[in-house]
Protein backbone atom coordinates (compact mmCIF):
# COMPACT_ATOMS: atom_id res chain seq x y z
CA UNK A 1 0.00 0.00 0.00
CA UNK A 2 1.46 3.33 -1.25
CA UNK A 3 2.01 5.49 2.06
CA UNK A 4 2.90 9.46 1.74
CA UNK A 5 3.03 10.82 5.04
CA UNK A 6 4.21 14.79 5.29
CA UNK A 7 5.53 16.71 8.17
CA UNK A 8 7.14 20.05 9.30
CA UNK A 9 3.75 21.97 9.17
CA UNK A 10 2.63 24.37 11.51
CA UNK A 11 2.78 28.10 12.02
CA UNK A 12 5.36 30.59 11.29
CA UNK A 13 5.90 34.18 10.93
CA UNK A 14 6.03 36.42 7.82
CA UNK A 15 10.05 36.08 6.77
CA UNK A 16 10.62 32.86 8.15
CA UNK A 17 11.79 29.63 6.94
CA UNK A 18 9.98 26.10 7.28
CA UNK A 19 11.26 22.87 6.02
CA UNK A 20 8.47 20.34 4.96
CA UNK A 21 8.80 16.56 4.68
CA UNK A 22 7.68 13.54 3.17
CA UNK A 23 8.34 9.79 3.95
CA UNK A 24 7.17 7.35 1.64
CA UNK A 25 6.51 3.88 1.74
CA UNK A 26 4.69 0.88 0.17
CA UNK A 27 6.12 1.96 -3.92
CA UNK A 28 9.63 1.97 -5.35
CA UNK A 29 10.10 5.62 -4.51
CA UNK A 30 13.59 6.48 -6.60
CA UNK A 31 12.03 5.66 -9.92
CA UNK A 32 8.66 8.00 -9.24
CA UNK A 33 8.33 11.98 -9.71
CA UNK A 34 7.19 13.31 -6.82
CA UNK A 35 5.29 16.92 -6.33
CA UNK A 36 4.43 19.12 -3.52
CA UNK A 37 0.77 20.25 -4.14
CA UNK A 38 -0.97 22.95 -1.73
CA UNK A 39 -4.49 24.04 -0.96
CA UNK A 40 -5.20 26.81 0.67
CA UNK A 41 -8.14 27.15 2.81
CA UNK A 42 -11.22 27.10 0.92
CA UNK A 43 -9.35 27.07 -2.33
CA UNK A 44 -8.61 24.47 -5.04
CA UNK A 45 -5.10 22.72 -5.22
CA UNK A 46 -2.11 24.55 -6.61
CA UNK A 47 1.06 23.23 -8.13
CA UNK A 48 3.86 23.88 -5.93
CA UNK A 49 7.03 21.86 -7.52
CA UNK A 50 8.22 18.53 -8.98
CA UNK A 51 11.56 16.69 -9.14
CA UNK A 52 11.88 13.57 -11.29
CA UNK A 53 12.64 10.39 -9.88
CA UNK A 54 16.95 11.25 -10.36
CA UNK A 55 16.69 14.62 -9.20
CA UNK A 56 17.66 15.92 -12.75
CA UNK A 57 14.79 17.58 -13.81
CA UNK A 58 13.03 20.14 -10.96
CA UNK A 59 10.09 22.59 -12.14
CA UNK A 60 8.50 25.32 -9.76
CA UNK A 61 5.06 27.49 -9.81
CA UNK A 62 6.40 31.41 -10.33
CA UNK A 63 4.73 32.07 -7.03
CA UNK A 64 7.34 30.08 -5.41
CA UNK A 65 10.07 30.34 -7.86
CA UNK A 66 13.43 31.83 -5.83
CA UNK A 67 11.93 30.73 -2.20
CA UNK A 68 11.08 27.45 -2.23
CA UNK A 69 13.77 24.11 -2.69
CA UNK A 70 12.32 20.88 -3.55
CA UNK A 71 14.68 18.06 -3.11
CA UNK A 72 14.69 14.24 -2.44
CA UNK A 73 17.18 11.38 -0.98
CA UNK A 74 16.16 8.27 -2.61
CA UNK A 75 18.08 6.47 0.01
CA UNK A 76 15.93 7.97 2.95
CA UNK A 77 12.36 7.63 0.40
CA UNK A 78 11.94 11.15 1.36
CA UNK A 79 10.80 14.74 -0.51
CA UNK A 80 11.17 17.31 1.15
CA UNK A 81 10.10 21.41 0.43
CA UNK A 82 12.49 23.86 1.82
CA UNK A 83 10.30 27.33 2.11
CA UNK A 84 11.70 30.45 2.73
CA UNK A 85 10.11 34.19 3.03
CA UNK A 86 7.32 32.95 3.62
CA UNK A 87 4.40 35.43 3.01
CA UNK A 88 0.48 34.90 4.40
CA UNK A 89 -0.45 33.99 0.84
CA UNK A 90 1.60 30.62 1.45
CA UNK A 91 -0.61 29.40 4.14
CA UNK A 92 -2.16 26.26 2.91
CA UNK A 93 -2.36 22.31 3.55
CA UNK A 94 0.89 20.99 1.68
CA UNK A 95 -0.16 17.80 0.25
CA UNK A 96 2.99 15.29 -0.87
CA UNK A 97 2.08 13.59 -4.41
CA UNK A 98 3.68 10.58 -6.23
CA UNK A 99 3.57 10.14 -9.53
CA UNK A 100 3.56 11.80 -13.50
CA UNK A 101 -0.40 11.46 -13.06
CA UNK A 102 -0.56 12.93 -9.70
CA UNK A 103 -1.74 9.65 -8.95
CA UNK A 104 -1.41 9.03 -4.97
CA UNK A 105 -1.30 12.09 -2.28
CA UNK A 106 -0.64 12.43 1.37
CA UNK A 107 -2.79 13.27 4.01
CA UNK A 108 -1.20 17.02 4.21
CA UNK A 109 0.55 18.93 6.42
CA UNK A 110 -0.75 22.92 7.44
CA UNK A 111 0.99 25.55 7.25
CA UNK A 112 0.15 28.30 8.36
CA UNK A 113 2.36 32.04 8.19
CA UNK A 114 0.95 35.26 10.50
CA UNK A 115 2.17 36.96 13.34
CA UNK B 1 -8.01 32.89 -12.71
CA UNK B 2 -6.99 28.93 -13.70
CA UNK B 3 -5.13 28.24 -16.29
CA UNK B 4 -7.93 25.18 -17.07
CA UNK B 5 -11.63 26.58 -16.88
CA UNK B 6 -14.39 24.15 -14.83
CA UNK B 7 -17.85 25.14 -14.68
CA UNK B 8 -18.13 26.19 -10.92
CA UNK B 9 -21.12 23.82 -9.76
CA UNK B 10 -23.04 20.92 -11.70
CA UNK B 11 -26.68 19.08 -9.92
CA UNK B 12 -28.57 16.40 -10.85
CA UNK B 13 -31.11 14.09 -9.24
CA UNK B 14 -29.40 10.68 -7.79
CA UNK B 15 -29.77 7.79 -10.45
CA UNK B 16 -28.78 10.59 -13.26
CA UNK B 17 -26.02 11.04 -15.10
CA UNK B 18 -23.68 14.50 -14.94
CA UNK B 19 -20.87 15.69 -17.22
CA UNK B 20 -17.93 18.58 -16.15
CA UNK B 21 -16.12 20.14 -18.41
CA UNK B 22 -12.46 21.23 -18.34
CA UNK B 23 -11.61 23.98 -20.93
CA UNK B 24 -7.64 24.35 -22.10
CA UNK B 25 -5.57 25.41 -24.17
CA UNK B 26 -3.05 24.57 -27.34
CA UNK B 27 -0.16 24.64 -24.60
CA UNK B 28 -1.66 21.91 -22.42
CA UNK B 29 -5.12 19.67 -22.62
CA UNK B 30 -4.07 19.63 -26.75
CA UNK B 31 -0.88 17.76 -26.24
CA UNK B 32 -0.73 16.17 -23.03
CA UNK B 33 -3.14 13.72 -21.07
CA UNK B 34 -5.32 15.01 -18.60
CA UNK B 35 -6.24 13.95 -14.88
CA UNK B 36 -9.26 14.28 -12.90
CA UNK B 37 -9.06 14.21 -8.73
CA UNK B 38 -12.31 13.93 -6.24
CA UNK B 39 -12.08 15.56 -3.23
CA UNK B 40 -14.82 14.97 -0.70
CA UNK B 41 -15.24 17.37 2.42
CA UNK B 42 -12.32 17.31 4.69
CA UNK B 43 -9.84 15.03 2.44
CA UNK B 44 -7.01 15.07 -0.15
CA UNK B 45 -7.92 14.51 -3.76
CA UNK B 46 -8.00 11.43 -4.92
CA UNK B 47 -7.50 10.06 -8.60
CA UNK B 48 -10.44 9.09 -10.74
CA UNK B 49 -9.10 8.94 -14.18
CA UNK B 50 -5.20 9.48 -15.64
CA UNK B 51 -4.42 9.56 -19.20
CA UNK B 52 -7.95 11.22 -20.58
CA UNK B 53 -10.04 7.98 -19.77
CA UNK B 54 -8.08 5.41 -17.57
CA UNK B 55 -9.62 4.68 -14.20
CA UNK B 56 -7.33 3.22 -11.84
CA UNK B 57 -7.82 0.22 -9.62
CA UNK B 58 -11.11 0.38 -7.38
CA UNK B 59 -12.94 3.39 -9.25
CA UNK B 60 -16.30 2.42 -10.31
CA UNK B 61 -17.00 2.28 -14.16
CA UNK B 62 -19.82 4.87 -13.39
CA UNK B 63 -16.91 7.44 -13.54
CA UNK B 64 -15.45 8.02 -17.14
CA UNK B 65 -13.10 9.98 -19.08
CA UNK B 66 -12.65 11.56 -22.56
CA UNK B 67 -11.00 14.18 -23.95
CA UNK B 68 -10.77 16.32 -27.80
CA UNK B 69 -8.98 18.83 -28.65
CA UNK B 70 -8.19 21.60 -25.98
CA UNK B 71 -11.06 20.38 -23.35
CA UNK B 72 -11.98 17.33 -21.61
CA UNK B 73 -14.86 16.05 -20.06
CA UNK B 74 -15.42 13.90 -17.11
CA UNK B 75 -18.85 12.25 -16.76
CA UNK B 76 -20.55 10.44 -13.93
CA UNK B 77 -23.67 8.71 -13.91
CA UNK B 78 -25.85 6.62 -11.36
CA UNK B 79 -25.25 9.73 -8.92
CA UNK B 80 -25.19 8.91 -5.43
CA UNK B 81 -25.67 11.32 -2.94
CA UNK B 82 -21.48 9.92 -2.14
CA UNK B 83 -20.62 11.59 -5.05
CA UNK B 84 -21.13 15.24 -3.71
CA UNK B 85 -17.57 16.87 -3.96
CA UNK B 86 -15.69 19.12 -5.75
CA UNK B 87 -14.10 17.52 -8.81
CA UNK B 88 -11.29 18.78 -10.43
CA UNK B 89 -9.62 17.95 -13.98
CA UNK B 90 -5.49 18.90 -14.25
CA UNK B 91 -2.60 18.46 -16.68
CA UNK B 92 0.74 19.45 -17.63
CA UNK B 93 1.24 22.57 -19.29
CA UNK B 94 3.80 22.41 -21.74
CA UNK B 95 4.66 26.12 -22.20
CA UNK B 96 4.44 26.87 -18.09
CA UNK B 97 6.26 23.48 -17.45
CA UNK B 98 4.06 22.98 -14.52
CA UNK B 99 1.46 20.88 -13.05
CA UNK B 100 -2.06 23.05 -13.74
CA UNK B 101 -5.35 22.17 -12.13
CA UNK B 102 -8.82 23.48 -13.04
CA UNK B 103 -10.78 25.80 -10.87
CA UNK B 104 -13.17 22.62 -9.73
CA UNK B 105 -16.51 21.93 -10.12
CA UNK B 106 -19.06 21.68 -6.90
CA UNK B 107 -21.29 18.65 -7.61
CA UNK B 108 -24.79 18.63 -5.86
CA UNK B 109 -26.21 15.35 -6.44
CA UNK B 110 -30.02 16.98 -5.02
Amino acid sequence: EVQLVESGGGLVKPGESQRLSCAASGFTFNTYTMTWVRQAPGKGPEYVSSISSSSNAVHYAESVKGRFTISRDNARNSLYLQMNSLTPEDTAVYYCVRGDWREDWGQGTLVTVSS
Amino acid sequence: QSVLTQPPSVSAAPGQKVTISCSGSSSNIAKTSVSWYQQLPGTAPKLLIYDNNKRPSGIPDRFSGSKSGTSATLGITGLQTGDEADYYCGTWDVSLSVWVFGGGTKLTVL
